[in-house]
């Protein structure tokens, strides 16, 4: 079974670009986590989808965004890259819909962002 | 103030001996999770831990969950260079979703 694929894996921007992320999640999985990791904040929530649904949101500001696709492929998008967006952005897949919430969640290896 | 506080925050050992990492906070939550995050790849689960007083072995892993529910520990016996790595735990947030919340994590380097 083939793992969670992000790409592109890295990427060089300078601030006041738009940037674009992908994520395929492990096939039958219908939820699609985003995280974004820093040396200084850990790991932070950014967003969840699930059935082509935000099902819940990080406390980013509004130039993170996302969405996902009929066939749970999901992308993220950041504009107006601003220096501190640089970073490693994870994306999870997992089979959980419903019920309880301790579902395993699978992560790419993410794609790292680096703003110049 | 982070919801979830891990110490140390890096350790550095000798091969074979033991340590033991820390994932503590003033809530009472429903289940924990540990991964391990190497370098250049994405946080693996290790195990989740959902009864208070709960403990599971993993081979050299011990991972025991507080009995109020607000904390855990991660034990490693004879630790090996392949046990170097970012060890994480993490929480469910609010709402039945698959948001985690994790703590900050503890680097753990073991030389051979």
């Amino acid at each position: 079974k083939a793992g969670v694929t992000q790409t592109p894996r890295y990427l060089i921007k300078t601030r006041g670009q738009q940037v674009t992320l992908s994520c395929s999640p492990i096939s039958g999985h219908r939820s699609v986590s985003w995280y974004q990791q820093t040396p200084g904040q850990g790991l932070q929530f950014l967003f969840e989808y699930f059935s082509e649904t935000q099902r819940n949101k990080g406390n980013f500001p509004g130039r993170f965004s996302g969405r996902q696709f009929s066939n749970s492929r999901s992308e993220m998008n950041v504009s107006t890259l601003e220096l501190g967006d640089s970073a490693l952005y994870l994306c999870a897949s997992s089979s959980r819909g419903g019920g309880t919430n301790t579902g395993e969640l699978f992560f790419g290896e993410g794609s790292r962002l680096t703003v110049l | 103030t982070q919801l979830l506080e891990q110490s140390p925050q890096f350790l550095s050992i000798q091969e074979g001996e033991n340590l033991t990492v820390y994932c503590n906070s003033s809530s009472v939550f429903s289940s924990l999770q540990w991964y391990r995050q190497e370098p250049g790849e994405g946080p693996v689960l290790l195990v989740t831990v959902v009864t208070g007083g709960e403990v599971k072995k993993l081979k050299r892993l011990t991972f025991q969950f507080g009995d109020a529910r607000k904390d855990s520990s991660l034990h490693i016996t004879a630790a090996q260079p392949g046990d170097t790595g970012l060890y994480l735990c993490a929480v469910p947030g609010s709402g039945n979703t698959g948001k985690l919340i994790f703590g900050q994590g503890t680097t753990l380097q073991v030389k051979p």
